[in-house]
């Protein structure tokens, strides 16, 4: 079946960088966008981005630029996320979702990858 | 890029019918007809419940609806259950972004 596979929890400190991986099965991962997601403790999602994992091509709001590098590896059908210069309001349970390339909505997410940032 | 704007909360008894409103603007809902909400439970992942303003996919009951009207879309729960109370988000795409909305709690009663 179709499904999004994520890396562990991540108990990281600030400044520091963490990467959650994101493996696809079940469908053909060069026809699907993968976006990143995340959720504060109590609050609400967050876009912080996309990967076109055909040609590479990546899209962030402005928040993340500079700080997020989104890649994937399409001999293993996995999308990575990698955050850097972390503090402590990046603490998130940090998801992954597909979207066909001929829509607009992810159908289809992780878990979640719970990352802490902590001194 | 400022978050899609819902109620906070939401409730109703069960068999009522409910509305959430989700207010963007003229780059994102105002634009496109490209709005889809997610159900969240406590602990979970969100799952889609409509895609591009009113679809639903496969699997989801038909007790849930959408519309738009300008820069506000709406989802609308008919004959409300209590495995409905759970958070609901919309998102609308914008020129190669998403944007999310700020979440609605839906309390059943």
């Amino acid at each position: 079946q179709v499904q999004l596979v994520q890396s562990g929890a991540e108990v990281t400190k600030p400044g520091a960088s963490v990467r959650v991986s994101c493996k696809a099965s079940g469908y053909t991962f060069t026809d699907y966008y993968i976006h990143w997601v995340r959720q504060a403790p109590g609050q609400g999602l967050e876009w912080m981005g996309w990967i076109n994992p055909n040609s590479g091509g990546t899209e962030f709001p402005q928040k993340f630029q500079g700080r997020v590098t989104m890649t994937r590896d399409t001999s293993i059908s996995t999308a990575y996320m990698e955050l850097g210069r972390l503090g402590s309001d990046d603490t998130a349970v940090y998801y992954c979702a597909r979207q066909y390339y001929y829509s607009y909505f992810m159908d289809v997410w992780g878990k979640g990858t719970t990352v802490t940032v902590s001194s | 890029q400022s978050a899609l704007t819902q109620p906070a909360s939401v409730s109703g008894s069960p068999g009522q019918s409910i509305t959430i409103s989700c207010t963007g603007t003229s780059s994102d809902v105002g634009t496109y007809n490209f709005v889809s909400w997610y159900q969240q439970y406590p602990g979970k992942a969100p799952k889609l419940i409509l895609y591009d303003v009113s679809n639903r996919p496969s699997g989801v009951s038909y007790r849930f609806s959408g519309s738009k009207s300008g820069y506000t879309a709406s989802l609308t729960i008919s004959g409300l259950q209590a495995e409905d109370e759970a958070a609901y988000y919309c998102t609308s795409y914008a020129t190669g972004l998403y944007v999310f909305g700020t979440g609605t709690e839906v309390t059943v009663l």
